[in-house]
């Protein structure tokens, strides 16, 4: 079965540190990873996809992707309070459904 | 601006009943997709559609069923609700295989 992990959390973190939130997948025949923020009651927000071993950045986000360990990651730079939210992690495998398929996330708390 | 919008945004139902969420898009993407939402579950795949003529079933398809009225409308429909079906349902769109996914702001459906 098709896997992705994440710690439940909470993480808490102080204002302006650095959050790290991470994930792994459980199939090597993996496309596509995507970090998703959803504040409680809403709708999951795209933050970051990454599609290639390595960093992409953008703004305060970080997304690190690493094939060989079968792991992704996403860090969150000066951690501001509005981002205290959870964090999914999805995976579009290859093969089968099209859809994603998604870590249960984490649920990060930035201390002001 | 393009979006994702569903109704109702909320329901409340009782067992047996029909019920049907609507979706619709102004993203121009072909690609749709229904997501359930539980605690401690995370979001699974109900069924997706690449355009009107192809409906494919997720992970969790049993007692729903789906009709994509066209490119821009996908429609849930529970055809005889249980109360094992209330949850958050998301209705989401991509541009294309293996790219991010854009939600809509979902429907909490509660089934007595």
């Amino acid at each position: 079965q098709k896997e992705v992990e994440q710690n439940s959390g909470p993480l808490s973190v102080p204002e302006g540190a650095i959050a790290s939130l991470n994930c792994t997948y459980s199939d090597r025949v993996s496309q596509s990873f995507f970090w998703y923020r959803q504040y409680s009651g809403k709708s999951p927000e795209l933050i970051m996809s990454i599609y290639s071993n390595g960093d992409k950045e953008d703004g305060r986000f970080t997304a690190q992707l690493n094939k060989a360990s079968q792991y992704v990651s996403l860090l969150i730079r000066d951690s501001q309070p509005s981002d205290s939210a959870t964090y999914l992690c999805a995976v579009k495998y290859g093969g089968g459904a099209d859809g994603l398929t998604f870590g249960k996330g984490t649920h990060l708390i930035i201390q002001p | 601006d393009a979006d994702v919008t569903q109704t109702p945004r909320n329901r409340i139902t009782k067992t047996g009943k029909r019920i049907m969420l609507e979706c619709s898009q102004t993203k121009g993407h072909d690609r749709m997709y229904w997501y359930r939402q539980d605690p401690g579950l995370g979001l699974r795949l109900i069924y997706y559609s690449f355009d009107v003529k192809d409906i494919n079933k997720g992970e969790i398809s049993d007692g729903y069923s789906v009709s994509r009225q066209a490119q821009a409308k996908f429609s849930l429909s529970l055809e005889s609700a249980i109360p094992n079906q209330t949850a958050l349902y998301f209705c989401a769109t991509s541009p294309a295989e293996g790219r991010e996914q854009y939600f809509g702001p979902g429907t909490r459906l509660t089934v007595t």
